[in-house]
């Protein structure tokens, strides 16, 4: 079974810094990879998809790099707001891609 | 509104009673998948339609719970005699396809007391 783990646990940065949330998974025969967006209570918001056969993909002040090889991912977030405060989850399907393993987050909080 | 939709947003039911939530996916996805979330873990996968067809179930998914997406459009998610240990998030999400992005609702919190 994939296991996906995500560190850190939290992450606490004060605005204006750039920063790298990882994640790591155990399977390397997957589909693609997600990185979402959590907010207290509510569902989940898609960050960006990179496909098994991309290295990056970037959107605005975020850019996800995959190695599949190696079994990692990393989201980095340049210059960082208070609105980034959040919980960020990676998911990955198998090659089946009939579901998504997700990790456990990484809770980040920006301080004005 | 082109989103994922669910409904009731939050319920409050008490044990042994039987609920029922209901997925509205963004139109033209095919597939419709239902998770379970409860509080600091990520979200555990229950189940997965292909329009109307069931195709994967998890260990998750006790003979309690029972899924349904008659005609491939909305979707139905029925707990049978509530347990505290169903109080958790219930996600849906839908895609076009396989290993394609999948697009969550907001969720319906359940609470068990």
């Amino acid at each position: 079974k994939q296991e996906v783990t995500q560190i850190p646990a939290a992450l606490s940065v004060p605005e204006g810094e750039n920063l790298v949330l990882n994640c790591s998974f155990t399977d390397s025969a997957i589909y693609n990879l997600q990185w979402f967006r959590q907010d207290p209570g509510k569902g989940l918001t898609s960050l960006l998809l990179i496909q098994s056969s991309q290295r990056e993909q970037t959107s605005g002040r975020l850019n996800a790099s995959l190695d599949k090889s190696s079994g990692r991912s990393t989201l980095y977030i340049a210059a960082s707001q208070p609105g980034d405060s959040a919980t960020y989850l990676c998911a990955v399907p198998p090659n089946t891609g009939n579901q998504f393993y997700f990790g456990t987050g990484t809770s980040l909080t920006v301080i004005p | 509104d082109t989103g994922v939709s669910q409904n009731p947003r939050h319920k409050i039911t008490k044990r042994g009673q039987n609920v029922t939530f209901r997925c509205d996916p963004i139109s033209e996805h095919n597939r419709l998948y239902w998770y379970r979330q409860t509080l600091g873990q990520g979200p555990e996968f229950l189940t997965y339609f292909q329009n109307e067809a069931q195709l994967e179930k998890s260990r998750l998914l006790s003979d309690r719970f029972s899924a349904e997406r008659p005609k491939g459009s909305f979707s139905t998610l029925e707990i049978q005699r509530t347990e505290q240990g169903d109080s958790a998030m219930y996600l849906c999400a839908s895609s076009l396809g396989e290993g394609l992005e999948q697009y969550f609702g907001p969720g319906t919190r359940l609470t068990v007391t």
